[in-house]
């Protein structure tokens, strides 16, 4: 199969602090990773796409210098919040492309991180 | 503009049938995916459709139509663990997913 995994599963933290996300592929090489943020009853909102050895790109309006995101393997990229802040608090989730799994470009998801910022 | 629409919640009663429509607008397309999302935990992958015609796998099957920008997902046979949300997503030419906001599906005995 193709397993992401995601640590910490859940973090409470406060205000100002900075929190870092780890996203893991566990049995395959992904050298491209995503970075979702889900509020409640709400869709997967796409922060920032992560690719191995070059700089992540972010959608519009995520600001790079808060969501700092590094990809340093095949199999490990990091989402730091930095100075994190109530209105951050959320579920973040990862998911990576296996580019050996075949034609249907399916996106494996890890477990996905609670944060909520006090 | 990019835009995927779901109805927002449906209601179905246990071992009945459900439909669940999606319909998109995108640049580009390079496939169709349904997702189950239960509370609290990431989406799991359900289908994926690329070409026209229907997908079955199981007691969950996915249609898809490209010239209509259509898709829909059929659940047979409810269970109670199918209360869950179903998202739609579509990859764009970029090779992004563009996500539906889902429809929470209520499941009664």
């Amino acid at each position: 199969g193709a397993v992401v995994s995601q640590h910490p599963s859940w973090v409470i933290c406060k205000s100002g602090t900075s929190v870092k996300i780890e996203c893991r592929s566990l049995d395959f090489q992904a050298t491209t990773m995503f970075w979702y943020r889900q509020f409640p009853k709400q869709s997967l909102m796409l922060m920032a796409t992560s690719n191995e050895g070059s700089k992540a790109t972010y959608e519009q309006g995520v600001e790079k210098d808060k969501f700092l995101i590094n990809h340093a393997s095949l199999t490990l990229s990091t989402l730091t919040v930095t100075s994190a802040h109530p209105e951050d608090s959320s579920f973040y989730i990862c998911s990576a492309r296996n580019p050996l799994a075949g034609d249907n470009n399916e996106q494996f998801f890890g477990p996905g991180t609670r944060l909520t910022v006090l | 503009g990019q835009n995927i629409d779901q109805p927002t919640e449906m209601t179905a009663t246990e071992g009945a049938i459900v439909q669940i429509n999606c319909t998109y607008q995108t640049s580009g397309f390079n496939g169709l995916f349904w997702y189950q999302q239960h509370a609290g935990e990431a989406p799991t992958f359900l289908s994926y459709n690329v070409l026209d015609g229907l997908e079955e796998k199981g007691r969950f099957s996915s249609f898809l139509s490209r010239s209509k920008g259509y898709s829909y997902l059929l659940l047979k046979e409810l269970q109670m663990k199918d209360s869950a949300s179903y998202l739609c997503a579509v990859m764009d030419s970029n090779y992004q997913l563009i996500w539906g906001a889902g429809t929470k599906l209520i499941i009664k005995p």
